[in-house]
C-alpha cells in the first residue's frame, strides 16, 4: 500500500523567506501527484498537479518538483507571505482506480 | 471557485438521528470520493465512486452509506448518527488527473 510521509509536519517562519516543504512516498509508480492548500476547517485548494511524466510545475511563487525514482516531491514557496499559513498536503495516485493517497500535511505559520 | 458543492456547511445533530452530506458537481466528473478528516488529521478515504450505480467502500472502514443515481450527485448517510461519527467530512470528484474538493461538511453528533 502507498504511503506518503511529509516533513517537516510544522513550520514557522518569518515574512519574506524562501521555504520548502517535502513529500516522500513508498511506490514510486504513481500517476499524478497533486499538492494542496488546506486553511482551518475548510476544504482543499489544489495548488499544482504534476503528471507522472513530469518533473515540475509552476504557479506564482510555488514550485513542485517531482522525482518519482527517489520517491520525493518538494513545494518550493519563495518569498513567503502571511496569507501563506495554511496546512498543505500532497497526495499520490497509484494502484487501481486511481485513488489518491494523503500525507498527514505540513502546518505552515508565516510570521509577520 | 468551486465547482463541486457540499451541504450543509455545518450540522449538530442528535445521537440516533439519520442524516444525509449532500454533494453535488457541475463539471460532469465521472469519479467521485468522500473523505473523512478529523481536525489536524490526515483524509481518509472512506467511499467513492466511478460512475452511475458504481460504489465501492474506501480504505477506512465507515458505517456510512452512499449512492450514485446521477453522475453530478454523490450523497452520503449516516443510518445512526453517533458522537464517534463527529469529523469533517469533504467530498471530491476527478475527470483525468487531478481532484476538486468541495468545501466540506463539518458534522457533530451530540
Amino acid at each position: 500500500k502507498q504511503e506518503v510521509t511529509q516533513i517537516p509536519a510544522a513550520l514557522s517562519v518569518p515574512e519574506g523567506e524562501n521555504l520548502v516543504l517535502n513529500c516522500s512516498f513508498t511506490d514510486s509508480a504513481i500517476y499524478n501527484l497533486q499538492w494542496f492548500r488546506q486553511d482551518p476547517g475548510k476544504g482543499l485548494t489544489s495548488l499544482l498537479l504534476i503528471q507522472s511524466s513530469q518533473r515540475e510545475q509552476t504557479s506564482g511563487r510555488l514550485n513542485a518538483s517531482l522525482d518519482k525514482s527517489s520517491g520525493r516531491s518538494t513545494l518550493y514557496i519563495a518569498a513567503s507571505q502571511p496569507g501563506d499559513s495554511a496546512t498543505y498536503l500532497c497526495a499520490v495516485t497509484s494502484g487501481n482506480f486511481n485513488k489518491f493517497y494523503f500525507g498527514s500535511g505540513t502546518k505552515l505559520n508565516v510570521k509577520p | 471557485e468551486a465547482d463541486i458543492y457540499q451541504t450543509p456547511r455545518y450540522l449538530v445533530i442528535g445521537t440516533g438521528k439519520k442524516i444525509t452530506l449532500e454533494c453535488s458537481q457541475t463539471m460532469g466528473h465521472d469519479k467521485m470520493y468522500w473523505y473523512q478528516q478529523d481536525p489536524g488529521m490526515e483524509l481518509h478515504l472512506i467511499h467513492y465512486s466511478y460512475g452511475v450505480n458504481s460504489t465501492e467502500k474506501g480504505d477506512l472502514s465507515s458505517e456510512s452509506t452512499v449512492s450514485r443515481i446521477r453522475t453530478e450527485h454523490f450523497p452520503l448517510t449516516l443510518e445512526s448518527a453517533r458522537p464517534s461519527h463527529t469529523s469533517q467530512y469533504l467530498c471530491a470528484s476527478m475527470r483525468g488527473y487531478g481532484y476538486t474538493f468541495g468545501s466540506g461538511t463539518r458534522l457533530t453528533v451530540v
